[in-house]
């Protein structure tokens, strides 16, 4: 099975930074990763698809990028609503989790 | 807009079967191309990938629950539903279900229901 690592487990970051989230599979996935932004109580929201394809509604300050078995989602200048758990995600398989904390 | 509710028992008993329906509000279950999928998240922890079912039928499971978990669907009342047998406490979750984006075997989910905690205890 392929095992997807995050990176940072948490993130400590103030409004206006820029911050970067990684995530590694232990095998090449191409670009078949999606990322989710899960605030408390409430269901995840897909925020990337495909590692760099940004889903309908959402911000442009996220990205998405990488491929094969490295991959990053980087926020490019945090709002107050941006405060939440970052997942990524290929196939049956997420990632643990970056929670996005302010500092 | 698609709209996605779970029913089901919030508490079930050690050593039985979870049975839990997501209803789809909305759009027509079998219309378009996509999959219905099952996710859960225990407590304070991460999303666990349970399995997903295309309105052909065919199913695709998380190998460390494939033993115990059927996943359904009803296309005339637009419902698909879950069931895990032999819970035990490490079954107690937030249960979510959700819709793929397409028919992709790599696409995520976009359309997610509220969740329902079920707690597995005697």
């Amino acid at each position: 099975d392929i095992q997807m690592t995050q990176s940072p487990s948490t993130l400590s970051a103030s409004v206006g930074d820029r911050v970067t989230i990684t995530c590694r599979a232990s095998q090449s996935i191409s670009s078949w990763l999606a990322w989710y932004q899960q605030k408390p109580g409430k269901a995840p929201k897909l925020l990337i698809y495909k590692a760099s394809s940004l889903e309908s509604g959402v911000p442009s300050r996220f990205s998405g990028s990488g491929s094969g078995t490295e991959f990053t989602l980087t926020i490019s200048s945090l709002q107050p609503d941006d405060f939440a758990t970052y997942y990524c995600q290929h196939l049956s398989t997420f990632g643990q989790g970056t929670k996005l904390e302010i500092k | 807009q698609v709209q996605l509710q779970e029913s089901g028992p919030g508490l079930v008993k050690p050593s039985q079967t979870l049975s839990l329906t997501c209803t789809v509000s909305g759009g027509s279950i079998s219309s378009g191309s996509y999959y219905w999928s099952w996710i859960r998240q225990p407590a304070g922890k991460g999303l666990e990938w349970i399995g997903r079912i295309y309105t052909s039928g065919s199913t695709n499971y998380n190998p460390s629950l494939k033993s115990r978990v059927t996943i359904s669907v009803d296309t005339s009342k637009n419902q698909f539903s879950l069931k895990l047998s032999s819970v035990t406490a490490a079954d107690t979750a937030v249960y979510y279900c959700a819709r793929g984006t397409s028919g992709s075997y790599y696409s995520p989910v976009d359309y997610w229901g509220q969740g329902t905690l079920v707690t597995v205890s005697s």
